[in-house]
């Protein structure tokens, strides 16, 4: 069964300093892992797409990893802000015919002043 | 830019009330998703549909029914509202499969079932 486990399950850290959100997957075969950021009470919104071949991708800040070997990602935010604070989701979809790709339960980052 | 809406922010029922959240995508996707999302279980699919009138069970149906009679709409119907339905759902929109099925969500609704 495809599974997406994501660590910590939260997260405190202070303005400005950096932070690394893990994401493990037994997703197979692999076709491309995206990380969402969730405001609270809001939907999730996109931050970066990766497949197979890519092992790094920025979105400003937000900087995602990629090791199709070791079946992790992980998610490195630089110089965090207030509004850096929600909810961070690991989606992996799977190369068969699936409309439906697996969801993590998220980390929820605190970024206090 | 994808844009999906949802017709509420905020939604109070009472227990028993038949309720519909509707979701409108306006980038002409084939797909169209319904989750909810509760404390610590993350997001859990509760029926999606890949064409008009056609809908497949997720994880979590019992309870729910869906109606997709056009494509940019895709309605949750709540018949008998009870207070374990009080949750977050969210509408997501997409098309293709695998490595094409990209989802777009909606802000979401908040449902309180009193």
């Amino acid at each position: 069964k495809n599974q997406v486990e994501q660590s910590p399950q939260s997260l405190i850290i202070l303005e400005g300093k950096n932070c690394t959100l893990q994401c493990n997957y037994t997703v197979s075969p692999f076709s491309n892992l995206r990380w969402y950021k969730q405001d609270t009470g809001r939907g999730p919104v996109s931050l970066t797409i990766m497949t197979f071949s890519e092992n790094t991708k920025s979105n400003g800040r937000y900087t995602a990893t990629l090791d199709a070997d070791t079946k992790q990602s992980s998610l490195h935010i630089t110089a965090s802000q207030l509004s850096d604070s929600a909810s961070y989701i690991c989606v992996v979809s799977d190369r068969g015919g699936s409309y439906i790709p697996t969801f993590g339960r998220g980390t929820s980052l605190i970024v206090h002043p | 830019d994808v844009k999906v809406t949802q017709s509420s922010r905020y939604l109070v029922k009472r227990t028993g009330e038949k309720v519909f959240l509707e979701c409108v995508q306006d980038m002409d996707h084939e797909n169209m998703f319904w989750y909810r999302q509760d404390p610590g279980l993350g997001l859990r699919l509760i029926y999606f549909s890949y064409d008009v009138k056609m809908k497949e069970k997720g994880d979590i149906p019992e309870g729910y029914s869906v109606s997709r009679e056009k494509k940019e709409r895709f309605s949750l119907i709540l018949e008998s509202a009870s207070t374990n339905q009080t949750s977050m759902y969210l509408c997501a929109s997409g098309y293709g499969t695998g490595s094409q099925n990209i989802q777009y969500f909606g802000a979401g609704t908040r449902l309180s079932v009193l």
